[in-house]
């Protein structure tokens, strides 16, 4: 079972909210570790969105809107990248990452459609 | 502004090695680390490892310890990755980033990335 599960896609209105969910290995507690969010769009590398580990301890990339914001949902064990206002520029994949067992570990993406 | 920049694409057969650099500038090279990061094609993100600018240090994914050398040249602020006995299943975009100086946390920054294609 890999690291960080994500959905492969998912779809959503413009104007309407996205919810990414980034779900952690059973034995391993989001509690515990800080995720970090990238957009990647064709053609180019991925764009730093942010880094949540708490309300206290969040980064935002520079430059990137307000309308992306970071969470967790301890209940589902998973890290939550929510877009807000969703705009046609927001199509494209989404990563969660984050440092475990000695590596760096990325998720399987999750390509988001605005339709 | 930080800027990376990466070498241009390579062809190399199996068995071959490959060495791709990242020229850093805009910020102080010894003053952070480089990750390094691919994504074979229609495929997702994978870490291959960083490197600390400061002092040498480096961590690589298991998955490709012992064919991966991570080094950087401070007089350059040139970071290099070097991958031997190259496989088709190398065939990626590899990417390098800025990242953290005593470990790594995720690049904000990014080079714009080096297609290295594995092919007889």
């Amino acid at each position: 079972q890999a690291v960080l599960t994500q959905p492969s896609s998912l779809s959503a209105s413009p104007g309407a909210s996205a919810s990414l969910t980034c779900t952690l290995r059973s034995g391993i507690n989001v509690g515990f570790y800080r995720i970090v969010w990238y957009q990647q769009k064709p053609g180019s590398p991925p764009q730093y969105l942010l880094r949540y580990n708490s309300y206290s301890d969040k980064q935002e990339g520079s430059g990137v809107p307000s309308r992306f914001s970071g969470s967790k949902d301890a209940s589902a064990n998973a890290g939550i990248l929510l877009i807000s206002g969703l705009q046609s520029e927001d199509e494209a994949d989404y990563y969660c990452m984050m440092w475990h067992s000695g590596a760096l570990v990325f998720g399987g993406g999750t390509k988001l459609t605005v339709l | 502004q930080v800027q990376l920049v990466q070498s241009g694409a390579e062809v190399k057969k199996p068995g071959a090695s490959v060495k791709v650099s990242c020229k850093a500038s805009g910020y102080t090279f010894v003053s952070y680390g480089i990750s390094w990061v691919r994504q074979a094609p229609g495929q997702g993100l994978e870490w291959m490892g960083w490197i600390s600018a400061y002092n040498g240090n480096t961590i690589y994914a298991q998955k490709i310890q012992g064919r991966v050398t991570m080094t950087t040249d401070t007089s350059t602020s040139t970071a290099y990755m070097e991958l031997r006995s190259l496989r088709s299943d190398d065939t990626a975009v590899y990417y390098c980033g800025r990242d953290d100086i005593t470990a790594p946390e995720g690049s904000e920054y990014w080079g714009q990335g080096t297609l290295v294609t594995v092919s007889s």
